[in-house]
Parts: C-alpha cells; structure tokens; sequence
C-alpha cells in the first residue's frame, strides 16, 4: 500500500510563532486534504489540494500540493492557543480508490 | 444537531464480548467510513461503503464487521473483542458528488476499552 510520511510528529512552539509541518509519499497523489483535530472531537477540514503546485490559503493557514505530486506543506502563522490540536494530512491515490491519512503531527502552544 | 452522530460515545467492555458501534448521518452522503485512531499512529480505515449495497474493507478489517442498514446508517461490530481493540473509533462521510469529493466529514468519535 501507499506510504505516507507525515512530520514532525510534535511541536511545542510559543504563541506568535509561525508552524510548518509537511507529509511525503512514494506515490503520485490526486489530492491532498488537511485536517485538524481537535481534543475529544472528530477531524475536521481545513484545506483541500487538488492540482500540482496549488498554493491555497485560509485564514493564517497556507497549504501547498508539491509539484512532483508526492508531497505537500501545511503552514500556520502566528499561532494561538486554539491552534492546538492534531494536524493529519490525507491523500488521494492515482487509480483505484485509495485514501490514506498521515500519522498526524500533534501541536502544543505556550501561552 | 450534529451532521454525523455516533453511539456509543464510550464503551467498556470485557474481553470475549460481541460490540456494536453506530453511525448516523442527515447528509445525505452516499459513502460511509468505519476508522480507528491509536496514538501516534493516524486515522486507519477499518471499512468503507459507497452505498447501500456496496461494502468494502480497509487496510486493518480483521476483527470487525459491517452493516449498512440505510443510507444513513453504517455499524461497526467486533464479534469478539480482544484488548488491543482498545481504540477511538470514527465514523465518517463524504459526498461523491461534491466538488471536494474526498472531503470526509467525522463524527465525534466512540472511546472503546477492551478490558
């Protein structure tokens, strides 16, 4: 099956700071989501990636679809304490049905 | 009222013994998602239906079973749970026919423990 690597899988960072976090794969992809999760709550959308070298933005949230297809970069900036959460990357394989999400990269923000 | 529900949303159960989890919907979606979260390792997906009549298995199916008794409902069971069942199980959704077709939309999630 696909492999998806996701990093880092933690940050401790100080509110104000800006966070990068991004997700790699062997395989081409067709998409790419991110998600946040929060504690004690489903994911839920907040970016969706679905052309190669796609730059979208939401809010102080930047997310970009790599240009080989194989990977993407989620950016949040000035982080506040709501932030804090799990942040999943999931893709969309080529060909037949395949979803596959990250292991998540877990935020922590200092007040 | 929330968009996709699930009960229960904690359960603790003995080793050996038959669970039903259950997943609502008023979206209106026609595919329906069974996953479970362990810490550190993601969202791995158990079994997914595209329809009613439509089921198939995920990456980690051994150990549960499905029904799609609706449209709107989807239920995961464990015939006969084993400690390292313990896990947050999400149902989730999404909507073929959308221009984000691979957007899935969770529900709040059921806490098993298996003791």
């Amino acid at each position: 099956g696909q492999q998806l690597n996701q990093s880092p899988q933690s940050m401790f960072i100080q509110e104000g700071e800006d966070v990068s976090m991004n997700c790699t794969s062997s395989s081409i992809f067709n998409t790419w989501l991110w998600y946040k999760q929060d504690p004690g709550e489903g994911p839920v959308l907040l970016i969706a990636l679905y052309k190669a070298g796609e730059l979208t933005s939401n809010g102080r949230l930047t997310a970009q679809f790599g240009i080989t297809r194989k990977d993407s970069f989620l950016n949040i900036s000035a982080s506040i304490p709501s932030d804090v959460g799990i942040y999943f990357c999931e893709d969309s394989g080529a060909g037949s049905y395949q979803l596959t999400f990250g292991k998540g990269t877990k935020l922590s923000v200092i007040p | 009222d929330a968009d996709v529900t699930q009960t229960p949303r904690n359960r603790i159960t003995k080793t050996g013994k038959r669970i039903m989890l259950e997943c609502s919907q008023t979206k209106g979606h026609d595919r329906m998602y069974w996953y479970r979260q362990d810490p550190g390792l993601g969202l791995q997906l158990i079994y997914y239906s595209f329809d009613v009549k439509d089921i198939n298995k995920g990456e980690i199916s051994d150990g549960y079973s499905v029904s799609r008794q609706a449209q709107a409902k989807f239920s995961l069971s464990l015939e006969s749970a084993i400690p390292n069942q313990t896990a947050l199980y999400f149902c989730a959704t999404s909507d073929p026919l959308a221009p984000g077709d691979n957007e899935q939309f969770f529900g709040p999630g059921t806490r098993l423990t298996v003791l």
